[in-house]
């Protein structure tokens, strides 16, 4: 079967660090995409990691190894309009796959 | 430029009733799709379309109808609503068909049948 697994909520204090997990066990893998949905809003795109390794860009950074079947999500200097649910999406050849998404809450 | 563009926004049905929802998008795009989302799940892919006269069945297209008769618009039917299809609805579109860019997303259509 396809799954992928994301915590569901996160919490955070704004001006922190927050990483946010995603492991994935899938017949194919080709890439992970990590996209951002405010509440009511449509998902918008973020980042996307087809090799092993880390991908900053700003102060977000996506990182991804193939080999255990796991990313993640890295929030620095987290901002108040960072509070966002945060979806995981794994390309297997000419689809993705969705992950639940993590709703992380950031505290002042 | 528009991007994505989905109406209506919201929609409330009953129990039996037909509607369509509208996608269209301006960014000469291939390929174009619709999800339903739903509390504590995935994003779940529809029906999906490679190009003008392309379409097929995605994870979920019992119930749902599409068609593509140019590049620009998608529309999506529902044939006899049920309320197992209440949820929000995003009409999403990617430059290439090979699945290697970034997908673009309507505003989505929270629709309710009672």
């Amino acid at each position: 079967g396809q799954n992928i697994d994301q915590p569901t909520e996160m919490t955070a204090t704004e001006g922190a660090i927050v990483q946010i997990n995603c492991t994935y066990q899938t017949s194919g893998f080709n890439g992970l995409f990590w996209y951002q949905q405010h509440a009511g809003e449509a998902p918008t795109f973020l980042s996307y990691n087809v090799l092993d390794g880390l991908e900053e860009k700003g102060r977000f950074s996506s990182f991804l190894s193939r080999s255990k079947g796991y990313s993640y999500l890295l929030l620095k200097e987290l901002q108040m309009k960072d509070s966002a649910s945060y979806l995981c999406a794994v390309r297997n050849n000419y689809q993705l796959i969705w992950g639940a998404g993590t709703k992380l809450i950031i505290k002042p | 430029n528009a991007g994505v563009t989905q109406t209506p926004k919201f929609q409330v049905l009953k129990t039996g009733q037909s509607m369509t929802l509208q996608c269209a998008q301006d960014m000469n795009h291939e390929y174009m799709s619709w999800y339903r989302q739903d509390p504590g799940m995935g994003l779940r892919l529809i029906h999906y379309s490679v190009g003008a006269g392309i379409t097929d069945q995605g994870e979920v297209p019992n119930g749902y109808n599409v068609s593509r008769s140019t590049t620009e618009d998608f529309p999506l039917r529902l044939l006899s609503a049920a309320p197992s299809q209440t949820s929000v609805y995003f009409c999403a579109s990617r430059l290439d068909v090979r699945n290697t860019g970034e997908l673009f997303f309507g505003e989505g259509s929270r629709l309710t049948v009672l």
